[in-house]
């Protein structure tokens, strides 16, 4: 069955320090992956997508991500946390062929001063 | 370039009673859709328009929800009767067309039901 995986629900860092938010993903292929950021009473916005090529991809905000296919995973990743950073995180994918995309349940940072 | 906008932003209705919302996408997106998001849940599609047809309602509980895009442009989705269950964030979503990943979200409604 087709699924993602966000084993952290929630998170706390400190500002200034680094984060790593982790995301697995089980597809028959191999499919697009994208990290979406929630802020309260918000809607979510793109922070960075793989299709294919460079596993590691750039995104707003200092985002990156890399995608390692030996072990199904698309880990966000920044190396210094600001304090409006803090915000609610969705790991998606969508099959190569279509755009039915599923998300993950999220990931909740916290950012401590 | 305005975004997708979605009315009300909050609702609370009582169980057995009927509500719509509203979606107007960004313009000259072809595609939209509907989600639903529980809390602590991520957000789940309800229903994919391609201009003012269906592309998947899989997942609509169609007993209950409908929803339309009659001219191909702004959406509507109806919950009738609803249910406590229904409690959610529903956010309206929209992309160039089917084959742009790139799907630019409203801020939701949020949806009590009592």
């Amino acid at each position: 069955a087709q699924s993602v995986t966000q084993p952290d629900i929630h998170i706390t860092v400190s500002e200034g320090a680094s984060l790593e938010l982790r995301c697995n993903y089980s597809y028959g292929a191999t499919p697009y992956l994208f990290w979406y950021v929630q802020s309260p009473g918000q809607g979510l916005q793109l922070l960075l997508k793989y299709f294919s090529g460079d596993t590691l991809v750039q995104g707003i905000k200092g985002f990156e991500a890399e995608f390692k296919r030996s072990q199904s995973s698309f880990n966000l990743r920044k190396p210094s946390v600001h304090w409006s950073d803090a915000a609610e995180y969705f790991c998606a994918v969508a099959p190569y062929n279509n755009n039915d995309m599923r998300f993950g349940a999220g990931t909740r940072l916290t950012v401590k001063p | 370039e305005a975004g997708v906008a979605q009315s009300p932003r909050y609702k609370i209705i009582e169980k057995r009673q009927s509500v719509a919302f509203w979606c107007n996408p960004i313009s000259g997106h072809a595609t939209l859709y509907w989600y639903q998001q529980i809390l602590g849940q991520g957000p789940k599609l309800l229903i994919q328009f391609q201009n003012n047809g269906v592309v998947d309602d899989s997942q609509l509980p169609k007993d209950r929800f409908s929803a339309e895009r009659l001219k191909g442009v702004d959406s509507t989705l109806k919950i009738q009767p609803a249910k406590l269950e229904d409690s959610a964030v529903y956010l309206c979503a929209s992309s160039l067309g089917l084959k742009d990943y790139e799907q630019y979200f409203g801020p939701g409604t949020r949806l009590t039901v009592t």
